[in-house]
């Protein structure tokens, strides 16, 4: 079975810093990988996917994220955080499990940044 | 534009009381899901529905139910609310049970409040 783990809970960052958000997942299969975010009292939008080919999957907001098979990892990085990138973000996992596709997702990481 | 719409974005109901949220979708999806997540929590699947065979996952209470009446609804009930009830649920779709790349797409939520 397949499993996620965000080893932060809360990322509390400076604007403009740098920030990487960290996931490992657990799964004896091929597995697709996607970062969401989501904002306060809203749904979960998709930031990023991992699929196939370029380990370095890249946002149209400045994120990006690196699947690394060896270390099971797929963090996400951002060079240059804004006050705007303030929320929670969700590491999940699909794969096949009991004949159809399911995703799992991490706990979620809360990114707080300060001005 | 095509979406996931969730109605209402907030229900408070009374303990017991049964209460009934609604999905709709434009994006003529076959799969529509039933996500609970409690505040600071990963969101729990409860089930879903792929085109009308409905699948639920093995640890959701029987106080929660689904109905998917055409291939743009689908409604959680929940029978007798509890205060452990209380949380956001979110509907998401995707195109196919098979099509893990594809990931879901998310209604913005609704908030449940039980009194």
């Amino acid at each position: 079975a397949q499993s996620v783990t965000q080893l932060d809970s809360q990322v509390p960052v400076f604007e403009e810093a740098p920030v990487e958000l960290r996931c490992n997942y657990s799964s004896s299969v091929s597995v697709y990988l996607f970062w969401y975010v989501q904002y306060p009292n809203q749904g979960l939008q998709l930031l990023l996917k991992y699929l196939s080919g370029s380990t370095l999957v890249e946002s149209i907001n400045g994120f990006e994220a690196e699947f690394n098979k060896s270390q099971t990892s797929f963090h996400l990085r951002k060079p240059s955080v804004h006050i705007s990138d303030t929320a929670e973000y969700f590491c999940a996992v699909s794969g096949v499990s009991g004949g159809y596709n399911k995703l799992i997702f991490g706990a979620g990481t809360r990114l707080a940044v300060h001005p | 534009d095509a979406m996931v719409i969730q109605n209402p974005r907030y229900q408070v109901t009374q303990f017991g009381k049964p209460v009934t949220l609604s999905c709709s979708q434009t994006l003529n999806h076959n799969v529509m899901y039933w996500y609970q997540q409690k505040s600071s929590q990963a969101p729990k699947l409860l089930f879903h529905y792929y085109d009308k065979d409905f699948n639920n996952e093995a640890d959701t209470p029987d106080n929660f139910q689904s109905r998917r009446p055409n291939t743009s609804f689908c409604f959680l009930d929940i029978r007798s609310p509890g205060l452990g009830d209380a949380a956001m649920y979110l509907c998401a779709t995707s195109r196919d049970r098979g099509a893990g790349g594809y990931g879901y797409t998310f209604g913005s939520g609704t908030r449940l409040t039980v009194v």
